[in-house]
């Protein structure tokens, strides 16, 4: 019962450096999001892909970028990490296309804690 | 746009007390709504959800029913176990929107 899975688990960058963090899914899932947390703000959407081939925006993408490489695996890269990147990231996913949105469950990964010194 | 208030916490209560954890939306049409939880260095997970008004969401003795003339969407559990404590998310879903819209969160801790 794998799910839904990050890697890795906790990342402690210096300013400027780059790095991708890695979400794999094993549900057969045609959506993928990746969301940051912090403190007061709940999630919020980085960037999603509605199926194998798409991505699009989310509300806070500056600074990132994404691929989906396949239906099983979408990453996030950060090309010049900087200290407001710091936060937890959750990868997501769910069945339905993110335009059925009343029926979207999404299940999430466990995090990834960033640190940007 | 969308978006999605709820109570700021910690809510501090004992074993055994009653729970009521305030959320109120705003968004266009008719969103479904979300209870997840978040155990602590863990992921979020799905608690319960309505996807029409009136509907009543539950699981693992919580509830919380989809009012539309309010907006509300509350959390409620008639006798919380320490097991409990988490911080737990109303969410919103509307038709034709991108993804999920989240509140801030609330903590809630039980003590024996």
């Amino acid at each position: 019962n794998a799910g839904v899975t990050q890697t890795p688990k906790f990342q402690v960058l210096k300013t400027g450096q780059s790095m991708t963090l890695q979400c794999a899914q094993d549900m057969n899932h045609n959506s993928m999001y990746w969301y940051r947390q912090d403190p007061g703000m709940g999630l919020r959407l980085i960037y999603y892909s509605a199926s194998e081939g798409t991505t699009d925006k989310g509300e806070v993408p500056n600074g990132y970028n994404v691929s989906r490489l396949n239906k099983r695996e979408f990453s996030l890269r950060l090309e010049s990490a900087a200290p407001s990147q710091t936060s937890v990231y959750f990868c997501a996913s769910s069945q339905q296309d993110v335009r059925q949105g009343a029926k979207n469950i999404q299940y999430f990964g466990a995090g990834t804690r960033l640190s940007v010194l | 746009g969308n978006s999605v208030t709820q109570m700021e916490g910690p809510v501090t209560l004992s074993e055994e007390a009653f729970l009521t954890i305030n959320c109120t939306y705003t968004a266009t049409g008719y969103p479904s709504l979300f209870w997840y939880v978040q155990y602590p260095g863990e992921g979020l997970q799905l608690l319960l959800k309505a996807t029409k008004a009136d509907d009543k969401g539950s699981n693992k003795g919580f509830e919380a029913t989809y009012r539309k003339e309010t907006t509300s969407f509350h959390l409620e559990k008639g006798s919380v176990q320490v097991s409990d404590s988490a911080v737990y998310f109303c969410a919103l879903s509307g038709v034709g929107r991108r993804a999920l819209t989240f509140g801030s969160g609330t903590r809630l801790q039980v003590q024996p």
